[in-house]
């Protein structure tokens, strides 16, 4: 079981939008819609953001979004703000019927 | 609203076997749906899942812990557990206790509960 593949890090000036990819196989990513993405600020327990590739929990920010093209997921931040700045990983459901997280990326506001 | 809160020793000495459990509020366990997860994070690294479990008792492991990890459910007790032996340094972090719904991703987690391996 390989961790999907993140940048590790990723920045953007406040109102900007930026986009993290995760990139994984067929047997993963590539063969489900169980993508998911969580946020996770210093100290804190991580908080998901996206689940099921593009939905959005209830009280999450509408400038989060994702999307999916092949094995690679995405989750695009619009409109930066400072609050924004935190680590990202995302996650996948696999075909042994366990879960695999990314390595995660460290979003930084400018 | 479902609270989870890990418990459990925050030092183990190395060979030994690390328990923790986690308690379940606000919700029963035995709802239908989800899976009651265990993950951890490493100092300064990312996430690992470690595995889940649903009420019944049909339990899932991360390949690279199969042979060390057990996870185990008391719905009379509305708990969940976690048992990893032959614990070394590099099992030293923090550990969640998660809901996860329908064995896809995790929408409750724990506050998280620090354990180092250590003599």
């Amino acid at each position: 079981q390989s961790a999907l593949t993140q940048p590790a890090s990723v920045s953007g000036s406040p109102g900007q939008s930026i986009t993290i990819s995760c990139t994984g196989t067929s047997s993963d990513v590539g063969g489900y819609n169980y993508v998911s993405w969580y946020q996770q600020h210093p100290g804190e327990a991580p908080k998901v953001m996206i689940y099921d590739v593009t939905n959005r929990p209830s009280g999450v920010s509408s400038r989060f979004s994702g999307s999916k093209s092949g094995n690679t997921a995405s989750l695009t931040i619009s409109g930066l703000q400072a609050e924004d700045e935190a680590d990202y990983y995302c996650s996948s459901y696999t075909s042994d019927s366990s879960l695999v997280f990314g390595g995660g990326t460290r979003v930084t506001v400018l | 609203q479902v609270q989870l809160q890990e418990s459990g020793p925050g030092l183990v000495t190395p060979s030994q076997t690390l328990s923790l459990t986690c308690n379940v509020s606000g919700g029963s366990i035995s709802s239908g749906g989800y899976y009651w997860s265990w993950i951890r994070q490493h100092p300064e690294k990312g996430l690992e899942w470690m595995g889940y479990i649903y009420y019944s008792g049909s339990v899932y492991y991360n390949p690279s812990l199969k042979s060390r990890l057990t996870v185990s459910v008391d719905t009379s007790e509305n708990l969940f557990s976690l048992k990893l032996t032959s614990v070394t340094a590099a099992d030293t972090g923090v550990y969640y206790c998660a809901r996860s719904y329908g064995g896809y991703y995790f929408d409750h987690w724990g506050q998280g509960t620090l354990v180092t391996v250590s003599s």
